[in-house]
């Protein structure tokens, strides 16, 4: 199964509102990353947080991390209809394992 | 653009058949990382390559195999195809050895078509 499950499976939300996914995993982490991808593209860094972070922001984006829960937040605030993607988590578990990525959140933003 | 390029963009061909991916990375970085995407199984590591030399290995199948020749760029084999292996292969590099997996840098991908 896969180590990082995003959730909710889609999100449809208003242009101007916040959005936000969660992420879940199962292991130990080094760090846990969230990208961005449109249909059919290849995927965008956003940002990454390592395992001694809790809190981290890059422009419009919060992402926070809970390795008690195994768990990870991002948050997009004042959300664009360019906004409109794929979302997926990574894990970095450390080793030869490379990144481990979830199925990802599909975020619609209506005008 | 994330200054990793991926040919050819498309990719169409019947079972059984051999097809060669390439990927260029981005200028200065060592890793290249080998991606298939699919509805089904989502996004799946296959394999990392760090200065020519396989760094890590996921779930690349052994029908499937790659390579990082001395300028750098990369090829990804897949041989006998099957219906199954229709997807999205995505190429990715960082300038990371892949110790620890920083970010990286994703190409706009292969779609391969197996009919």
């Amino acid at each position: 199964s896969q180590q990082g499950e995003e959730d909710p499976q889609a999100l449809s939300i208003q242009e101007g509102e916040n959005a936000t996914m969660n992420c879940s995993y199962k292991t130990s982490i080094n760090n846990l990353q969230w990208y961005r991808q449109n249909s059919g593209r290849g995927l965008v860094h956003l940002i990454l947080i390592r395992s001694n972070e809790r809190e981290k922001h890059s422009g419009r984006l919060r992402v926070t991390l809970d390795t008690s829960k195994k768990s990870s937040s991002l948050l997009i605030t004042a959300s664009r209809a360019a906004d409109t993607a794929s979302y997926f988590c990574a894990t970095d578990v450390g080793g030869a394992d490379g990144l481990t990525f979830g199925k990802g959140t599909h975020l619609i933003i209506q005008p | 653009d994330s200054g990793v390029t991926q040919t050819p963009k498309h990719l169409i061909t019947a079972t059984g058949q051999r097809v060669t991916l390439r990927c260029s990375p981005r200028s200065g970085d060592l890793s290249v990382y080998w991606y298939q995407q699919s509805l089904d199984q989502g996004l799946q590591f296959l394999i990392q390559y760090y200065n020519g030399e396989e760094r890590a290995k996921g779930n690349i199948l052994e029908r499937f195999s790659a390579q990082q020749f001395p300028d750098l760029h990369s090829e990804l084999n897949l041989s006998s195809l099957e219906l199954g292996d229709s997807a999205l292969y995505f190429c990715a590099s960082s300038a990371t050895s892949g110790i620890s997996y920083n970010e990286q840098f994703f190409g706009p991908g292969t779609r391969l078509t197996v009919l």
